[in-house]
């Protein structure tokens, strides 16, 4: 019950806006999305609980449409240090504890 | 500490031959996970305790991988008679209890050979 992200990858130029997203056929508690670059820890973005939560953080924001079971991730006016591998982790309903299942990663270059 | 503190950075091992991985949570973090993660691939979870109690082991792949916490802050991650198929990076990661994000640790690089 892996969810999927698309795209795979993106490249951008910088300054221009990526979309990220992050579906799942299983109903969702909560989705996480962390940023990772290579030879990193993941680092923690933001969480969106279960209601339609939309959140940002400084010009990546995020939005979880619970009907769907679908959430995305924007970054606007990417920077260079944007690039980075995107995860989203998921947390079902009912499952008692916070494990998160992540997707496969879309990995975003950002060129000068 | 300020960050969640795994070692050693990177392990090769002898394939058969044991290992054991540290974790040393953020303090007070409740919350304690034990990720896989292939190359070019997301992290995959193993187990997950909170406190000392070890609440979910259902992504361990065989009974060679044990892991425990015994006073509820440290984790070991060990693999018996190690596989060249074990060879990944396991991530550690730790949380406040509740709806927070995960603070990872750098990782240890495993390759078996």
């Amino acid at each position: 019950q892996q969810p999927v992200q698309s795209p795979q990858a993106v490249i951008l130029r910088e300054g221009e806006d990526a979309v990220i997203n992050c579906s799942s056929s299983k109903a969702l508690y909560s989705v996480h999305w962390y940023r990772q670059k290579h030879g990193e820890a993941p680092v923690f973005l933001m969480i969106l609980l279960k209601g339609g939560e939309q959140k940002g953080h400084e010009k990546i924001s995020a939005s979880f449409n619970e009907k769907k079971q679908q959430s995305s991730l924007y970054l606007t006016a990417s920077q260079l240090s944007y690039s980075g591998t995107y995860f989203c982790g998921t947390e079902r309903e009912a499952q008692g504890a916070q494990k998160l299942v992540f997707g496969q990663g879309t990995r975003l270059t950002i060129n000068p | 500490g300020a960050g969640v503190s795994q070692s050693p950075r990177y392990k090769v091992a002898k394939r058969g031959q044991d290992v054991a991985l540290r974790c040393d949570p953020i303090s007070g973090h409740v919350s304690l996970f034990w990720y896989q993660q292939a190359l070019g691939q997301g992290p995959e979870f193993l187990t997950y305790f909170q406190n000392e109690a070890q609440l979910d082991k259902s992504g361990l792949p065989s009974d060679r991988f044990f892991a425990e916490r015994p006073e509820g802050s440290v984790s070991t991650l060990k693999i018996q008679r190690t596989q060249q198929e074990d060879s990944a990076v396991y991530l550690c990661a730790s949380s406040v209890q509740g709806a927070d994000g995960y603070t990872f640790g750098s990782g240890t690089r495993l390759t078996v050979v």
